[in-house]
């Protein structure tokens, strides 16, 4: 079955410390892999994105995701954090079902961060 | 470029009314899928829409129904309404196939 695991339901850190959300998923052909964040009371907003080529992704707000293929993890990074960071993120797996394409999420990670 | 836009913002219904959500697609995107986020969870897929036909749907009752418009734009209606159905509604157009852009979402409470 088609699934994305994050472990991580919270997660705090000290502002400036780094991060690293976790992402495991299930799916049978290759992924196409997101990570998006969540405000409070808003929507979602696409950090990055892997679809294929170089494993290590760049994105904006400088995060970062590794995919590992043998792992099937498309972990988030961050070198330092801002208090500003605080947010929940979301990783979610693109797939095909059917013929449609949709998206699976997790259940999310709750990050606050310490001043 | 406009992105993408829902109304209204919020909405309380009570148990067993209909409701109509809306939603305007990022310019040029033809496609329209609608997810269901309840409180503490990830977005579930409730269906998507490209060229006015549906194209696609999760695991929703038929209660939860759409439209969407030759302009693209797409409506959520859901009919007698329950407590379970509170929730964010959320819509994310896309034209580029692989990637989801979404809007700020509808906080529908359910009383």
């Amino acid at each position: 079955a088609q699934s994305v695991t994050q472990p991580d339901i919270h997660i705090t850190v000290s502002e400036g410390a780094s991060l690293e959300l976790r992402c495991n998923y299930s799916y049978g052909a290759t992924p196409y892999l997101f990570w998006y964040v969540q405000s409070p009371g808003q929507g979602l907003q696409l950090l990055l994105k892997y679809f294929s080529g170089d494993t290590l992704v760049q994105g904006i707000k400088g995060f970062e995701a590794e995919f590992k293929r043998s792992q099937s993890s498309f972990n988030l990074r961050k070198p330092s954090v801002h208090w500003s960071d605080a947010a929940e993120y979301f990783c979610a797996v693109g797939t095909i079902t059917s013929g449609t394409y949709k998206y699976i999420f997790g259940t999310g990670t709750r990050l606050k961060v310490l001043a | 470029e406009t992105g993408v836009t829902q109304s209204p913002t919020h909405l309380i219904k009570t148990r067993g009314q209909q409701v109509t959500l809306r939603c305007s697609s990022q310019s040029g995107h033809n496609t329209v899928s609608w997810y269901q986020q309840a409180l503490g969870q990830g977005p579930q897929f409730i269906f998507q829409y490209y060229r006015e036909e549906e194209n696609g749907r999760g695991n929703f009752p038929p209660r939860f129904s759409g439209l969407q418009f030759p302009n693209y734009s797409s409506e959520l209606n859901v009919n007698a309404l329950e407590l379970d159905d509170s929730a964010l509604y959320l819509c994310a157009s896309s034209g580029e196939v692989n990637t989801q852009y979404f809007g700020p979402g509808t906080r529908l409470t359910v009383l």
